[in-house]
């Protein structure tokens, strides 16, 4: 079964502070995505990656960044955490399935809140 | 606004009854997922239909996808407490290249 780990359940950090979230995969999927869901608005976009070293804007990237340097592992950085970037944050991975199509695996997620 | 909008926003049903969850979309489509979200969790997989398929079934989920009216049913039959949860459908678009766009989910209750 693919697994994919995320650093933190809950997260508390102060206003300014840098945050790193940490996603782990462990079957050899090519791409990541990192999304933030906050009630009413649904699973929105914030990074995704198809290859290592490789990062795509999605329909939110202002005020994050990403990093994958390793083919496994995807992180999203808050450069300075603001109290308006309290949300749950969801990675998810996906791969050539056996369909050939790209069924999305998800992380338990990372609540996190910014005082 | 969204790609992929949920209909109806909240469903709360008996145990024992189907549900019936809709989903319309846009644009041209790979393919539509459903996925399931238990509460404060991740979401997870429940089922791919093609393009070119217009019913697909798994157990007690059935979905259908009518690409000329751009829309998608999902059919929980026999519904049970342990089916509560929230569902959201995901459309992968013509040369979106792997990335899905997400509904704002459907919040389904079983009343035991």
């Amino acid at each position: 079964d693919v697994k994919v780990t995320q650093s933190s359940r809950y997260l508390v950090k102060r206003t300014g502070e840098k945050v790193f979230l940490e996603c782990v995969q462990d079957m050899d999927h090519e791409n990541m995505f990192w999304y933030r869901q906050d009630p009413g608005l649904g699973l929105r976009l914030i990074y995704f990656s198809y290859d290592v070293k490789m990062k795509e804007k999605g329909d939110i990237p202002e005020g994050y960044s990403v990093s994958r340097e390793k083919k496994e592992r995807f992180s999203l950085i808050l450069e300075s955490a603001s109290t308006n970037q309290t949300s749950m944050y969801l990675c998810a991975s996906s791969g050539v399935g056996q369909s050939n199509f790209y069924e999305q695996y998800f992380g338990p997620g990372t609540r996190l809140t910014v005082t | 606004s969204q790609q992929g909008e949920e209909d109806p926003q909240a469903l709360s049903i008996q145990e024992g009854e189907n549900a019936t969850m809709n989903c319309s979309y846009k644009t041209s489509i790979n393919n539509l997922q459903w996925y399931r979200q238990n509460s404060g969790r991740g979401l997870v997989h429940l089922i791919l239909i093609r393009s070119n398929e217009r019913e697909k079934h798994s157990g007690r989920l059935r979905v259908t996808l009518d690409t000329s009216k751009k829309s998608s049913s999902l059919l929980i039959t026999a519904s049970r407490a342990a089916d509560t949860a929230s569902y959201f459908c995901a459309t992968d678009l013509t040369g979106a290249n792997s990335k899905l766009t997400f509904g704002k989910g459907i919040t389904l209750s079983v009343r035991p």
